[in-house]
């Protein structure tokens, strides 16, 4: 059972730095997710990916990319690390395009940046 | 545009004490209403969710209405157990959009 796998669990990033967040679902579901947790805040969305093959942007993209690799894999990239980065990170994925009421989650990457 | 509101925490009970845990929105017309669950070093997931006034979900125990008038989606447990310690997130959706609007969260913790 294992459903939507982050990794690593914790990072820790000197400013300018790049690194890539992974994440797996073996559910075979259509639509990922990437949302950003800061203390005080709700989850916020980076990125989405639909279907294979496509991504668009959410509410807080500046600062990374995301690569769809396959319908199992969706990686989100930080080019250069800044402070403001600092934050949980989880992937997410749901079964239906266009919708995204049953959100299956990881348990999240802890992220540092120096 | 869409917010949600819930109550600060951290909250702590003692064993079989009656839980609520406040949760209010802003947007405009029906939203669906979502109440998640993140156990410790676990990833959130659904506990339970309404999607028209009037409606009340419910799950594990766990009851919520959906308040048009007051705007409101309070979460509710007549008694709690310590396994119910965990992060919880209200949440909404606004008709196809894509992405659900989180509140903060509340940490609950449940004394034996």
């Amino acid at each position: 059972n294992a459903g939507v796998t982050q990794t690593p669990k914790f990072q820790v990033l000197k400013t300018g730095q790049s690194m890539t967040l992974q994440c797996a679902q073996d559910m075979n579901h259509n639509s990922m997710y990437w949302y950003r947790q800061d203390p005080g805040m709700g989850l916020r969305l980076i990125y989405y990916s639909a279907s294979e093959g496509t991504t668009d942007k959410g509410e807080v993209p500046n600062g990374y990319n995301v690569s769809r690799l396959n319908k199992r894999e969706f990686s989100l990239r930080l080019e250069s690390a800044a402070p403001s980065q600092t934050s949980v990170y989880f992937c997410a994925s749901s079964p239906d395009q266009g919708t995204n009421e049953k959100l299956f989650f990881g348990s999240g990457t802890q992220l540092s940046v120096l | 545009g869409n917010s949600v509101t819930q109550m600060e925490g951290p909250v702590t009970l003692s064993e079989e004490a009656f839980l609520t845990i406040n949760c209010t929105y802003t947007a405009t017309g029906y939203p669906s209403l979502f109440w998640y669950v993140q156990y410790p070093g676990e990833g959130l997931q659904l506990l339970l969710k309404a999607t028209k006034a009037d409606d009340k979900g419910s799950n594990k125990g766990f009851e919520a209405t959906y308040r048009k008038e007051t705007t409101s989606f309070h979460l509710e447990k007549g008694s709690v157990q310590v396994s119910d310690s965990a992060v919880y997130f209200c949440a909404l959706r606004k008709g196809s959009a894509r992405q659900l609007t989180f509140g903060s969260g509340t940490q609950l913790t449940v004394l034996p």
